[in-house]
């Protein structure tokens, strides 16, 4: 069965400071991981995502993440964040041939000034 | 929130009526797809559709229904059966094959009275 674990329900860093959202997964067989922001009443907007390849994947925002096989995390960081980056962070895994993505149950970010 | 459309953005529903969201999405996409999302509890997936005139329960599809007689649109019904309504409803579209990112609309906030 696919799972995806974020463990922290909230991150708060201060501006300027580097950022990390951890996530971890279980899926049987190479796993395709996503990684998802929500802002306050709108819908999920696509931040990055790992099929194959390099294990440093570099998205929209600045945002990057690094998939870690041995460790099965897909954690997400960004080297200065900024007041703008505060929302709702959703990890999400999908294995191969299979029809469902799942979600974890999302971080918020908090930045502060 | 791409070429995915939700309507309506608020929706207030009595106790014992039928409702139906609608999802519209000009991107081409095969796959369409229904969340439902809580407070702490990430995105639940109600019901998906791989192509026109199929689609399959999620994990949650009790007290749902949905229809797929075009490509472009994938309407939700949220019936009397379904005993907690209120939440956040979203809708989404992807390209087939298990590597393609979902893109969501922006969602809507169904209220019951």
């Amino acid at each position: 069965a696919q799972s995806v674990a974020q463990p922290e329900d909230q991150v708060n860093v201060a501006e300027g400071n580097p950022l990390t959202v951890k996530c971890t997964y279980s899926v049987s067989g190479n796993p395709y991981l996503f990684w998802y922001v929500q802002y306050p009443n709108r819908g999920l907007q696509f931040l990055l995502k790992y099929i194959t390849g390099d294990n440093l994947v570099k998205g929209s925002y600045g945002f990057e993440a690094e998939f870690n096989k041995s460790q099965t995390s897909f954690h997400l960081k960004k080297p200065s964040a900024l007041v703008s980056d505060s929302a709702l962070y959703f990890c999400a895994v999908r294995g191969p041939n299979t029809d469902k993505l799942i979600f974890g149950t999302g971080t918020r970010l908090q930045v502060f000034p | 929130d791409g070429g995915i459309t939700q309507s309506p953005k608020y929706l207030f529903r009595k106790e014992g009526q039928n409702v139906t969201l609608s999802c519209e999405q000009n991107l081409n996409h095969d796959a369409m797809y229904w969340y439902r999302q809580d407070p702490g509890q990430g995105l639940r997936l109600i019901y998906y559709s791989q192509i026109v005139n199929d689609f399959q329960k999620g994990d949650i599809a009790e007290g749902y229904s949905v229809s797929r007689e075009k490509k472009e649109s994938f309407p939700l019904t949220v019936t009397s059966a379904q005993k907690n309504p209120t939440a956040f409803y979203l809708c989404a579209s992807s390209l087939q094959a298990s590597y393609n990112e979902q893109f969501f609309g922006p969602g809507t906030r169904l209220t019951v009275l």
